[in-house]
């Protein structure tokens, strides 16, 4: 049964970045999709874009492009999500989740990282 | 981008009474290639992550309650909560996943106890 395990919770100040890892047990890491999901304080949910670790290229919606980069560690089935230029409206749980297919891409999402709570306050 | 929405905004049941979420894509997720819906549900209760629920539209996660069913093609979908219980208080998001250049979500339903 893979399970992912995220890093504690952030604080940051506006204009800087933060780094969130997810660490895969239990299972293959590297053939399956990790992707990013974040969700501000009482909102839905967003994709902020997703990886391949055996493919190294990842995929990001066009609204974070130029803002986040999304890698991975396959020597410590590790995924990295991080994130520049913070704002105020950054401020969310950021999940990882993986895809439920070997190199099918991104499809649902299972199981899910427990979450991650950044807060970007001066 | 393929939109997704949802109705209604939230419901209020009575336990053992049905609840009925509707999920709209703006563009099919219907690949005609293979016959499947590229639309999953899930659920996702206070402070913890969404739980999957259904997948391909219809194909229960496995673990989950029978009572939780999908249904639908194209562009409208269904999520169908057969028997309200208590534990079943939740807010439940639609995805697609046709377009894997960008996922996206619906809104969200929420679901209480009337």
């Amino acid at each position: 049964q893979v399970q992912l395990v995220q890093s504690g919770a952030e604080v940051k100040k506006p204009g800087s970045s933060v780094k969130v890892s997810c660490k895969a047990s239990g299972g293959t890491f590297s053939s399956y999709a990790i992707s990013w999901v974040r969700q501000a304080p009482g909102q839905g949910l967003e994709w902020m874009g997703g990886i391949i670790p055996i493919f190294g290229t990842a995929n990001y919606a066009q609204k974070f492009q130029g803002r986040v980069t999304i890698t991975t560690d396959e020597s410590t089935s590790t995924a990295y999500m991080e994130l520049s230029s913070l704002r105020s409206e950054d401020t969310a749980v950021y999940y990882c989740a993986r895809s439920s297919s070997s190199l099918g891409g991104f499809d649902w999402f299972d199981p899910w990282g427990q979450g991650t709570l950044v807060t970007v306050s001066s | 981008d393929i939109v997704m929405t949802q109705s209604p905004d939230s419901l209020a049941v009575s336990l053992g009474e049905r609840a009925t979420i509707n999920c709209k894509s703006s563009q099919s997720v219907l690949y005609s290639s293979n016959n499947k819906n590229y639309l999953a549900w899930y659920q996702q209760k206070p402070g913890q992550p969404p739980k999957l629920l259904i997948y391909w539209a219809s194909t229960r996660e496995s673990g989950v309650p029978d009572r939780f069913s999908g249904s639908g093609s194209g562009t409208d979908f269904t999520l169908t909560i057969s028997s309200l219980q208590a534990e079943d208080v939740a807010v439940y998001y639609c995805q697609q996943y046709y377009s894997t250049l960008l996922i996206t979500f619906g809104p969200g339903t929420k679901v209480d106890i009337k």
